[in-house]
């Protein structure tokens, strides 16, 4: 059974850098095309994909925020991060970790995780 | 990055009726589509994927299909606990991209 929790801060100020950990059970992130995606959603609006980060380090950004995203991976402790710098009040909003499959990008997000609600404010 | 336009963007129905959601890309996205229901409390079920392809314990109530760039989410017959959103994506080309969601609401 494949199962994914994301845990955060819940709230930080703007300016700071969120940290958000994704702990994953029920696959091998070693495994070939798999990997574990950030995707958000600011509150009463739609989905946006991050980053991804899969075997041999594989890692896909959103060119989009690239400059403020860093995906990494515990493989031995079934855990991935995503760190987004000086955050302001539009990153406010759930973030969702994914079980991701892919080619040369991410294609298909075939089991989610519960989200886990950031605010920024100061 | 290749936008993705979902209409409705909020449809009341009954149970038992049958109804379709679109979604159009700005592109064409050669059938690269899935689709995905998310439950009011935020849950998010991955339900279709290249266009026509149920996942794994979806009911076959639930259907996709289109081509080029416009796509569509059938629900043959409403069962209470398909009324959420719905969000299209497509992984054409990097970045993967949604569309906006349309909220499936009890008429």
């Amino acid at each position: 059974q494949v199962t994914l929790k994301e845990s955060g801060p819940g709230i930080l100020q703007p300016s700071q850098t969120l940290s958000l950990t994704c702990s994953f059970s029920g696959f091998l992130l070693s495994a070939s095309s798999v990997g574990v995606g950030w995707i958000r959603q600011p509150s009463g609006k739609g989905l946006e994909w991050l980053a991804t980060i899969g075997w041999e380090d594989v890692k896909h950004y959103n060119p989009s925020l690239k400059s403020r995203l860093t995906i990494s991976k515990d493989t031995s402790n079934n855990q991935v991060f995503l760190k987004i710098t000086s955050v302001d009040t539009a990153d406010t909003g759930t973030y969702y970790c994914a079980h991701t499959v892919y080619n040369n990008y991410p294609i298909w997000f075939a089991y989610w995780g519960q989200g886990t609600l950031v605010t920024v404010s100061s | 990055d290749i936008q993705m336009t979902q209409t409705p963007s909020s449809m009341p129905a009954s149970l038992g009726e049958r109804v379709t959601i679109s979604c159009r890309a700005s592109q064409g996205i050669s059938n690269y589509l899935n689709w995905y229901q998310q439950k009011p409390d935020g849950t998010i079920k991955p339900l279709i994927y290249y266009t026509s392809n149920l996942q794994s314990g979806v009911p076959s109530r639930f259907s996709g299909s289109g081509s080029g760039t416009d796509y569509s989410l059938t629900i043959s017959s409403l069962e209470p606990e398909d009324f959420a959103m719905y969000y299209c994506q497509q992984y054409d080309s990097s970045p993967p991209t949604f569309g906006g969601g349309t909220k499936l609401e009890l008429k």
